[in-house]
C-alpha cells in the first residue's frame, strides 16, 4: 500500500530554515508528482508547490517563490521541501501528497510534521 | 488564481440524517477533456487529510457509498446520505484544473 512517512516536529528560530522529508514506499516513487501542502492553526490547507520525482522539475507557489525549494532522491523514493527565511506565521504543519494512476491532485498523504517558528 | 468558497462553514447533524456541502469556485473547473477537476477532502481530529471524492463524483477507494458528489461548472455539492459518528472532522473541497491548487476554507461537521 502507498505510504509516506515524513520527518520529525522541528522548532526553529525566526529566520532559519528548515528541511522536511517525505520517503514514499508502495508505488513507482518517480511516476506521480509530489505535492507540498501546509496547514497553518486554525486555517485551510495551502498548496506550497509540487516536484516532478522523475524530472526533478518543480512548480511553486507565488507566495513561496525564493523561499522554498523542493528535492528528491530518486535512490531513496525521498522529496525534501525546504523553507528559508522563516517567520512566526510559517508555524504549521506540513504535509507531502503524492497523486495516483486516477488521482492528478493530491490522493494519498504523509502524516504531517509540526514546524514551529519561534525566537 | 481560482477561488474556493464553501458553506456552511460549520454543520451539526443528527446521526443517521443527511448533510449537504456547498462549494463554488471563481472560474470554471470543467476542462476541455470533460473531467471536472474538483474534490473533496475530510480531515478528521489528528490525522492527515483523506481524499473522498475526485473529479466531481467518482469515490476514492474505499470510501463509503453514503458520499456522493455532483454539481458543474463553478458549483458543487458534496452530500452525506445518512451521517455517522466517524464523519465527524472538516470537510474541504480543492480545485485542481489550474497552479495553485486551491481549497475552500473548510466545514465542520459535528454531530448532534
Amino acid at each position: 500500500q502507498v505510504q509516506l512517512v515524513q520527518s520529525g516536529a522541528e522548532v526553529k528560530k525566526p529566520g532559519a530554515s528548515v528541511k522536511v522529508s517525505c520517503k514514499a514506499s508502495g508505488y513507482s516513487f518517480t511516476s506521480y508528482h509530489m505535492h507540498w501542502v501546509r496547514q497553518a492553526p486554525g486555517q485551510g490547507p495551502e498548496w506550497m508547490g509540487r516536484i516532478n520525482p522523475s524530472a526533478g522539475s518543480t512548480r511553486y507557489a507565488q507566495k513561496f517563490q525564493g523561499r522554498v525549494t523542493m528535492t528528491r532522491d530518486t535512490s531513496t523514493s525521498t522529496v525534501y521541501m525546504e523553507l528559508s527565511s522563516l517567520r512566526s506565521e510559517d508555524t504549521a504543519v506540513y504535509f507531502c501528497a503524492t497523486e495516483n494512476a486516477w488521482v492528478a491532485a493530491a490522493a494519498y498523504w504523509g502524516q504531517g510534521t509540526l514546524v514551529t517558528v519561534s525566537s | 488564481d481560482i477561488v474556493m468558497t464553501q458553506t456552511p462553514l460549520s454543520l451539526s447533524v443528527t446521526p443517521g440524517q443527511p448533510a449537504s456541502i456547498s462549494c463554488k469556485s471563481s472560474q470554471s473547473l470543467l476542462h476541455t477533456d470533460g473531467q471536472t477537476y474538483l474534490y473533496w477532502y475530510l480531515h478528521k481530529p489528528g490525522q492527515s487529510p483523506q481524499l473522498l471524492i475526485y473529479e466531481l463524483s467518482k469515490r476514492f477507494s474505499g470510501v463509503p457509498d453514503r458520499f456522493s458528489g455532483s454539481g458543474s461548472g463553478t458549483d458543487f455539492t458534496l452530500k452525506i446520505s445518512r451521517v455517522e459518528a466517524e464523519d465527524v472532522g472538516v470537510y474541504y473541497c480543492m480545485q485542481s484544473i489550474q497552479l495553485p491548487l486551491s481549497f475552500g476554507q473548510g466545514t465542520k461537521l459535528e454531530i448532534k
